[in-house]
């Protein structure tokens, strides 16, 4: 099973780009990787997810470098309700069988005025 | 269109007892993923359901079990409780496999073992 690793915390001022780092070295061939966001009293919430390179959408950017053993989600300019914890998701994508998954421990982002 | 609900918010129970939680998925949805979160744990995944079936199984005893009914609405059971079944249970629904695409959280059900 993919393990994923991830910093506990993190604090961030107003306005700066935030960048959170999943380690998952043994990430197998069809794994995907996908982030989430979860505020408190709430289930986590899709953000991005990708398989390699680089992804974009309207509110993050996800970075996975050749090896596949590490993904990078990067939040630009982030606001005072950015303030959540991140989690990674890596998955087997298989449509019979095993479907492998392993959340990461989550990594609290605390942004300050 | 309503979002996953979950059934109870709250509740608690004692050692031993046992324990049924309810989750319905989003219209149209035919996967339903469990998910335990503890501060200790974080989240981890306890199976999958998807068309009546059990795709995935996390690793959990057996006191851990689930059913997905026709309509794709699922529940999960804990039997014999002990105390460090404490948890957030989390359900999630997603039209086909949870590891791809976007899934859908509901608020959990808060579980208290005392």
């Amino acid at each position: 099973l993919a393990k994923t690793t991830q910093p506990i915390s993190m604090d961030s001022y107003e306005g700066q780009e935030v960048n959170i780092t999943c380690s998952h070295n043994n990430i197998a061939t069809n794994d995907y990787i996908t982030w989430y966001q979860q505020f408190p009293s709430q289930g986590p919430r899709f953000i991005i997810q990708g398989y390699k390179t680089k992804v974009t959408n309207e509110v993050a950017s996800l970075f996975i470098p050749a090896d596949r053993k590490s993904s990078t989600l990067s939040l630009p300019r982030v606001s005072l309700s950015d303030t959540a914890v991140y989690y990674c998701l890596v998955g087997f994508c298989h449509f019979y069988g095993n479907n492998r998954l392993a959340f990461g421990k989550g990594n609290q982002v605390v942004v300050i005025p | 269109k309503a979002g996953v609900t979950q059934t109870p918010r709250y509740l608690i129970k004692t050692r031993g007892q046992q324990v049924t939680l309810s989750c319905s998925p989003i219209s149209g949805h035919r996967s339903v993923s469990w998910y335990q979160q503890t501060p200790g744990q974080g989240l981890q995944f306890l199976f999958e359901y998807f068309s009546e079936t059990q795709r995935n199984k996390g690793n959990f005893p057996g006191r851990f079990s689930g059913r997905q009914f026709s309509n794709s609405r699922s529940e999960m059971n804990v039997s014999t409780l002990e105390l460090g079944d404490s948890a957030l249970y989390l359900c999630a629904s997603s039209l086909d496999r949870p590891s791809y695409g976007e899934l859908f959280f509901g608020e959990g059900s808060r579980l208290t073992v005392l």
